[in-house]
This record gives C-alpha cells, structure tokens and sequence, in this order.
C-alpha cells in the first residue's frame, strides 16, 4: 500500500513568490495535517483538516492557507515567500481526527527560498 | 499552549540502552507520542501513551507519568540502525484542537 505521497519533492522560489505544495494521503484516510520542520528542530504544527474542513491551525500568518479535496488530498499555499519560509514541509494523514490516531507522515518537501 | 523539553543529544554504544527524557507542560492533554526521524527522511511513529505506564513493543519501550509531566523511550540492544532523531510529542485538548506539539528532538548516535 502506497504510504503517504508529496510533491515536489524540492522546490526553490524568489522572495515575494507564491507555492502550492501537494498531499496524497494513505488510502483510507480522511485527516491531513501540515507541518513546517526547520533544520534542528521538531515539526511546527500548521493546519489540520478533516473531511473537507479546517479542524485545527497553528500559529502561522494568513500568507499560509490550505484545502482538502473530495478524494482526501490536499494542497498548502504559501503567498509572499519570505526568506524565513525556507524548511521542510511535511504532510501527515490519519485514519480520523481522533486524538489517538497517529499520523503517518510523507517525505516532505524541502522548500528553498532565495 | 505546548512547552515539550527533550535533550539535544545521546551518544550510545551498540548493544546497551539508551533511554530519552522528555518533560512537557500542557494546558490539556491527549497523549503523547514518539516518532523516529532518519536525517533526510520522514518521522516514523513509535509509541502512544495516554494513561500512566509502560508500553512495550519491542526492543522500543514508552513510559508515562502524567502527574509529572513526564515521559521516556527505552531504546534496547541498540543496533547502528537506531542512529536517528527522536521525537517527542503531545496531543493538546480541546481549547488547541487537539494540537499535536512536537519537541526539539534527541539525536541518538549509535557507535560500534
């Protein structure tokens, strides 16, 4: 079984540029939660959604939005690219959105902005 | 909010046990979770605990004490393998949309 899938894989963009980064989920799994990893630290916490809506969001500015799709995928935008916006982005699917659910994380992105 | 204290770095030798502390303050709780982390490459879950005590899976033991605020994984027999990041981390409650907070991570080096 396919775990969970992102694209691109890396991706390099100027400041003030905009980015959509791309989530599959495993299949069967309906909660995706994006996260932001800067080189030493843990994952930040960005957006969880669940069938469809917005259940949770970090503290991040409005430059970062994103969306889930009928068939559970789901899409991060970022708009006005600042340097500090250069991390790895990683997607993670569960099953549902109970607390007890692991989350199941993909490669993630590694986002390089110049 | 979330405030989740691991240390930065363990040096191990292979074939003894290393055990990683993590320490968190939370203002509701959920569980907490363990995730392993190679360099380059995605986290990997490990363990949940959510009521006091030890769970075993393995060579990889979880421990929790939500009174003290307090967790540790027991790493066994370690193997060159093990060499990764590890990661703590804590459901919120409600008030944080069950929020999963992470630590800082514990680099583990595994020596022959």
């Amino acid at each position: 079984d396919a775990g969970v899938t992102q694209s691109p894989t890396h991706l390099i963009k100027t400041r003030g540029q905009q980015v959509t980064l791309r989530c599959s989920p495993i299949s069967g799994h309906k909660s995706v939660s994006w996260y932001q990893q800067v080189l030493g630290q843990g994952p930040q916490f960005i957006f969880q959604y669940y069938e469809k809506e917005e259940r949770g969001r970090g503290n991040f500015p409005d430059r970062f939005s994103a969306r889930q799709f009928p068939n559970y995928s789901s899409e991060l935008n970022v708009n006005a690219l600042l340097l500090g916006d250069s991390a790895l982005y990683l997607c993670a699917s569960s099953a549902t959105a109970q607390p007890n659910q692991p989350q199941h994380f993909g490669d993630g992105t590694r986002l390089s902005i110049l | 909010g979330q405030n989740i204290d691991q240390p930065t770095e363990m040096t191990a030798t292979e074939g003894a046990i290393v055990q990683i502390n993590c320490t968190y303050q939370t203002s509701g709780f959920n569980g907490l979770f363990w995730y392993q982390q190679h360099a380059g490459e995605a986290p990997t879950f490990l363990s949940y605990n959510v009521l006091d005590g030890l769970e075993e899976k393995g060579r990889f033991s979880s421990f929790l004490s939500r009174s003290k605020g307090y967790s540790y994984l027991l790493l066994k027999e370690l193997q060159m393998k093990d060499s990764a990041s590890y990661l703590c981390a804590v459901r919120g409650g409600i008030l944080d949309d069950y929020k999963l907070s992470f630590g800082a991570g514990t680099t583990v080096t595994v020596r022959a």
